[in-house]
């Protein structure tokens, strides 16, 4: 059984600081995806990376891809309360696969 | 429509009633899928269709989950004889089409399922 292994499980910071969430797997990845979504919603698609090392950057978010297509990290910049949610990476190989997710808390 | 959508929003029902819940994919996605998700946790996956393919059900928890989808458009998951741990979000996604590769879902509202 695929699994993929989101940490830190929670994350509670101030605003202005900088965090960095990651999302583990024995397994390789044809693409990987990452979500946020808040309460009483559904996931939102924030970026899919596909090629190994590969960097995108969604304004104060960057994401990037393992080079083996294992692993991948998500980084916010002087994050803001607005960046509070569930964050939830998924794993796609044929089926998506999700990790349990992040829980961000960033207080004013 | 303009995204996926689901109904109820919200459900409260009695332990042993059945339930259903539908979604509505975005016009023309070819995939859609159901989740699980418990009170802040993450996605479990249920059942999965794409086309007129025979649907993948690796994922539903027992043989009281059932699910359709008709005319390959709106999808009805089904759950009989339902027990307090059924309570949940249950979450339905679409995309357009299976690749294998950048399989990218846009997901409803989701369901609040509540079993007293």
């Amino acid at each position: 059984t695929q699994l993929l292994e989101q940490s830190p499980q929670f994350l509670s910071i101030q605003e202005g600081e900088n965090l960095t969430v990651y999302c583990n797997s024995s397994s390789v990845f044809s693409s990987l995806q990452w979500y946020r979504q808040e309460p009483g919603e559904g996931p939102v698609l924030l970026v899919t990376v596909v090629t190994g090392g590969e960097v995108k950057k969604l304004k104060r978010l960057t994401f990037q891809f393992g080079d083996a297509r294992k692993d991948s990290s998500l980084h916010i910049t002087a994050a803001q309360p607005g960046d509070t949610g569930l964050y939830l990476c998924g794993g796609s190989q044929g089926n998506l696969i999700f990790g349990k997710g992040t829980k961000l808390s960033v207080k004013p | 429509g303009a995204g996926v959508s689901q109904s109820p929003s919200n459900k409260v029902t009695e332990k042993g009633k059945d339930v259903e819940l539908r979604c509505d994919p975005i016009s023309g996605h070819t995939a859609l899928y159901w989740y699980r998700q418990s009170l802040g946790q993450g996605l479990e996956f249920l059942i999965y269709f794409q086309g007129n393919s025979a649907p993948d059900k690796s994922g539903l928890p027992s043989d009281r989950f059932s699910a359709e989808r008709t005319g390959g458009s709106v999808s009805t998951l089904t759950i009989q004889r339902t027990q307090q741990e059924d309570s949940a979000v249950y979450l339905c996604a679409s995309s357009l089409l299976w690749t294998g590769g950048n399989n990218e879902q846009f997901f409803g509202p989701g369901t609040r399922l509540t079993v007293l």
